[in-house]
């Protein structure tokens, strides 16, 4: 079947440490997103990407980092930049006027 | 970027219709109008979309205000498995033809048994 994998299901970060959480597609869809998700909140757009090597920030890139060097995959860097990185974080794919595919999701959670 | 407006909760009975309003009173000419719905601790689920008329789909209908600066998602009949936070999302081309989604804070449905 094909879908959006996320992985890992729950991440836990030291102070002061990267970590990357996986994102791949099977859709064959062009564009891919990340999401940011606090409890009780909504999805706030982190980093987008429309084709392979090119990528747009969102409305919080701030100590983010994201690579496309694949169409299937967009794999999304938490940096030790990024000051409050606990949350959920979500990532997305789609085809051209087609609704966003959604993963399960990353639960970061900072040890 | 156009935002939209949801109530933060709405509650009803279960084989009872729901309306969930939308505002969306900065929405642009080529803005397209989708509805997501979300279980705790999953990603969210695409429910509906349209840009002017009206649609019908087997989980919904979306009912779209003349001026398009309000939207409607009408369950027809709730279940209890329709619980959810259901989000309200304009969808830009950009002009480079990039699509990028405006998610609104979404309403929580409980429905009651």
């Amino acid at each position: 079947d094909g879908g959006i994998t996320q992985s890992p299901k729950y991440l836990f970060r030291k102070e002061g440490q990267n970590v990357t959480l996986s994102c791949e597609q099977n859709l064959n869809h062009d564009a891919m997103y990340w999401y940011r998700q606090d409890p009780g909140q909504g999805l706030r757009l982190i980093y987008y990407s429309q084709i392979v090597n090119d990528f747009q920030k969102g409305d919080i890139a701030e100590g983010y980092s994201v690579s496309r060097e694949k169409k299937e995959s967009f794999p999304l860097t938490v940096t030790s930049a990024q000051k409050n990185p606990t949350a959920f974080y979500l990532c997305a794919s789609t085809g051209r006027l087609q609704p966003q595919h959604f993963g399960d999701g990353t639960r970061l959670s900072i040890l | 970027d156009a935002k939209t407006t949801q109530p933060n909760s709405m509650e009803s009975n279960e084989e009872e219709p729901v309306h969930l309003p939308c505002n969306h009173s900065t929405i642009s000419g080529t803005d397209y109008i989708h509805w997501y719905r979300q279980l705790p601790s999953q990603g969210p689920e695409y429910v509906i979309h349209g840009l002017t008329s009206n649609v019908n789909n087997r989980m919904a209908s979306l009912a779209i205000a003349e001026d398009r600066k309000s939207s409607t998602l009408i369950l027809h009949r709730a279940t209890l498995r329709d619980a959810a936070v259901y989000y309200c999302i304009l969808l830009m081309i950009t002009t480079s033809g990039t699509y990028k989604y405006i998610f609104g804070t979404g309403t929580r449905l409980k429905v009651l048994a």
